[in-house]
C-alpha cells in the first residue's frame, strides 16, 4: 500500500478485556515496529521485526502483551486483560531495511481502557 | 538508555533560528530526527550515519558527532508550518534497526 494502515484507530474497551491491534507494513518494508505513546509523552519501544529473523521482544512491558507478524506482512499487537495503565496511542512503523532507512509511521490506534 | 533532547520546549516568532540538541550516554550508529504534528503520526526528516556528518531538508539540517554521541538539528529562518514536536532517535551498533526515542522537543512558531 502507499502507506502504513492501522486498524482500529480508535478503541474503547473495558477493563479486564482484551484487544488485537492489526498493522499493515508498506508493501516491501522488511523491517516493522511497534511504539507505545502515552498523552504527551515520547515514543516507547515495544517490539521490533526483521525478515525471518527473531523479533526483538525487549520493549514489551509486560507478559500481557504479545505481536505477531506474519512473513514480511501483517502484524498484530494483541494485550491480555487490559489495565487503564494501557491506555495510549500505539503506534506501528515500518522501513525498507533494518539499518539505514527512516520509518514511516501509521496513524495509530488510540486505545482507551475504562 | 534513552537519549536526552534539550530544551524541552522552544517559542520562536517566525523567521528565527533554533537548535535542538539529542544527547546519549551509549554509542550511536545512526540518529534519526521526527517531526510529530498534534493529533498525527511522526514524519521522518533525516537520518545521520557518520560522525561529523550533518544533512539538510529545506531549512532543517541536522550534525552529528560521533563522538561525543550527540546530534544536533537546525531550523533557520522558521517558518509557521515548524511547529511541533521534534524527536531524535538513537541506534546504537549493536541494535540493528531499532530506535530509542528521545521524549520530545515541542517548538511553537508564532506570526
Amino acid at each position: 500500500g502507499a502507506g502504513v494502515s492501522q486498524s482500529p484507530s480508535n478503541k474503547v474497551t473495558e477493563k479486564g478485556k482484551d484487544v488485537e491491534l492489526r498493522c499493515d507494513p508498506i508493501s516491501g518494508h522488511t523491517a516493522l515496529y511497534w511504539y507505545r505513546q502515552r498523552l504527551g509523552q515520547g515514543l516507547e519501544f515495544l517490539i521490533y521485526f526483521q525478515g525471518n529473523s527473531a523479533p526483538d521482544k525487549s520493549g514489551l512491558p509486560s507478559d500481557r502483551f504479545s505481536a505477531e507478524r506474519t512473513g514480511e506482512s501483517v502484524s498484530t499487537l494483541t494485550i491480555q486483560r487490559t489495565q487503564q495503565e494501557d491506555s495510549a496511542v500505539y503506534l506501528c512503523a515500518s522501513s525498507a531495511r533494518a539499518r539505514n532507512y527512516g520509518y514511516t509511521f501509521g496513524s495509530g490506534t488510540r486505545l482507551t481502557v475504562v | 538508555q534513552q537519549p536526552v533532547q534539550s530544551p524541552q520546549a522552544v517559542i520562536l516568532r517566525e523567521g528565527e533560528d533554533a537548535v535542538i540538541n539529542c544527547s546519549s550516554s551509549k554509542a550511536l550508529y545512526s540518529v534519526h530526527w521526527y517531526r510529530q504534528k498534534h493529533g498525527e503520526a511522526p514524519v521522518f526528516l533525516m537520518i545521520l550515519l557518520k560522525g561529523g556528518e550533518q544533512k539538510g531538508h529545506e531549512k532543517i539540517s541536522a550534525s552529528f558527532n560521533e563522538k561525543k554521541q550527540q546530534s544536533s538539528l537546525y531550523l533557520t529562518a522558521s517558518q509557521l508550518s515548524y511547529s511541533g514536536t521534534y524527536f531524535c532517535g538513537t541506534e546504537s551498533p549493536s541494535n540493528t534497526g531499532k530506535l530509542i526515542f528521545g521524549q520530545g522537543t515541542t517548538l511553537q512558531v508564532k506570526p
